[in-house]
């Protein structure tokens, strides 16, 4: 079955520190995984998108991983900011289909001062 | 810079009442999607339009209906609503082909009473 689980469904830390988000999925055959961030009352933003290929990308103070061996990927955020607190939602892409899409349940992160 | 807008932010309406969301964007995406986002569920897809005129249903499509008359509108139909489709409804676009990113509206928070 496919799916994508994300851990841990919250976190809380403090500003300036570092966290990592984790998402493991069982989507096959693999097309791509995104990462998008969503603010409170908003819709989801594109982080960053991993392929097959890709092992990191980063986008600023975000840089994301990808194991495709063990169909694991994280998103590390760096030193972070009062405005890094938001939802973190991946998302897996299988090859076909028309509704390939998998989402994981997001991770709400809150950044306190 | 791309958009994509729904019609309302918030909206109240009460059980039994034909509800209305309208999206649109602005980027000449071929691809349109609902989907409704609950607290523990993430995204779920309600139906999908990959062409004007052209709809998909999607994973929970039981209670709704779409209407795709040009290609920059993608309308979500509730005929009766009901207390269980309160809900936060997201609206996206993308291009049928490259990567594929979906772009998200800013969401519609409706509450059935």
């Amino acid at each position: 079955k496919n799916q994508v689980e994300q851990s841990p469904q919250s976190l809380i830390i403090l500003e300036g520190k570092n966290c990592t988000l984790q998402c493991n999925y069982t989507v096959s055959p693999f097309s791509n995984l995104r990462w998008y961030k969503q603010d409170t009352g908003r819709g989801p933003v594109s982080l960053t998108i991993m392929t097959f290929s890709e092992n990191t990308k980063s986008n600023g103070r975000y840089t994301a991983t990808l194991d495709a061996d063990t169909k694991q990927s994280s998103l590390h955020i760096t030193a972070s900011q009062l405005s890094d607190s938001a939802s973190y939602i991946c998302v897996v892409r299988l090859q076909t289909g028309a509704n390939n899409l998998f989402f994981g349940t997001g991770t709400r992160l809150t950044v306190i001062p | 810079d791309v958009k994509v807008t729904q019609s309302s932010r918030y909206l109240v309406k009460r059980t039994g009442e034909k509800v209305f969301l309208e999206c649109v964007q602005d980027m000449d995406h071929e691809n349109m999607f609902w989907y409704r986002q609950d607290p523990g569920l993430g995204l779920r897809l309600i139906y999908f339009s990959y062409d004007v005129k052209m709809k998909e249903k999607g994973d929970i499509p039981e209670g709704y209906s779409v209407s795709r008359e040009k290609k920059e509108r993608f309308s979500l139909i509730l005929e009766s609503a009901s207390t269980n489709q309160t809900s936060m409804y997201l609206c996206a676009s993308s291009l049928q082909q490259g990567n594929r990113e979906q772009y998200f509206g800013p969401g519609t928070r409706l509450t059935v009473t």
